[in-house]
């Protein structure tokens, strides 16, 4: 079957940095999206990795190791608005994404 | 530029009862999705479409149906409404049909089933 572990939870300081890590097993596989939602809210997009390697948006980094069906979320310099559960989603040969359970961030002042 | 709209946001039905969920996005994007998210879960696809007139099944298909007339619009119904549908409803559109494929979402529409 198809499925995408992450953490349930990861707790943080504000300033600090924080991984959150994705495991995929996909039938096909273009690349790695991560979503944040805030509580309540819609998911908005914030990356996408197709190659392996380290894309890197503002205080945001993905990462992507093809070969070991893994990926991370690096967030620098946390702010209390990065309060929010964070997906990882893998594209499959169809060109849909299959979800992980998302990863509750809380960030501690 | 509303970017993706649903229609309602709040709903409350009785077992058995019907509705329509309304879509619509104005990106002119040729792919729709419908996804149902419960508590402490990742989003399951529904059903999707690939452009206007066309609709394939997701991976929780079971007890909904969809229809995509107009480009800009994707409609999910519910024939029967059971306890389980009760759940958040987000709808979504993309370019699609290339690796980078960027999802929109609307604000979703919070569903209870009694």
């Amino acid at each position: 079957g198809q499925s995408l572990e992450q953490p349930s939870e990861v707790t943080a300081v504000e300033g600090a940095i924080v991984q959150i890590n994705c495991t995929y097993q996909t039938s096909g596989f273009y690349g790695l999206s991560w979503y944040q939602q805030h509580d309540g809210g819609a998911p908005t997009f914030l990356s996408y990795n197709a190659l392996d390697g380290l894309e890197e948006t503002g205080r945001f980094s993905s990462f992507l190791s093809r070969s070991d069906s893994y990926g991370y979320l690096l967030l620098q310099e946390l702010q209390m608005k990065d309060s929010a559960s964070y997906f990882c989603a893998a594209m499959d040969s169809n060109y849909q994404l299959i979800w992980g359970a998302g990863t509750k961030l809380i960030i501690k002042p | 530029n509303a970017g993706v709209t649903q229609t309602p946001k709040f709903r409350v039905l009785k077992t058995g009862q019907s509705m329509t969920l309304l879509c619509a996005q104005d990106m002119n994007h040729e792919y729709m999705y419908w996804y149902r998210q419960d508590p402490g879960m990742g989003l399951r696809l529904i059903h999707y479409s690939v452009g206007e007139g066309t609709t394939a099944k997701g991976e929780v298909p079971d007890g909904y149906n969809v229809s995509r007339l107009k480009k800009q619009n994707f409609l999910l119904g519910l024939e029967s409404a059971a306890p389980s549908q009760t759940s958040v409803y987000f709808c979504a559109s993309s370019t699609g049909g290339s690796s980078y494929n960027e999802q929109f979402f609307g604000p979703g529409t919070r569903l209870t089933v009694l």
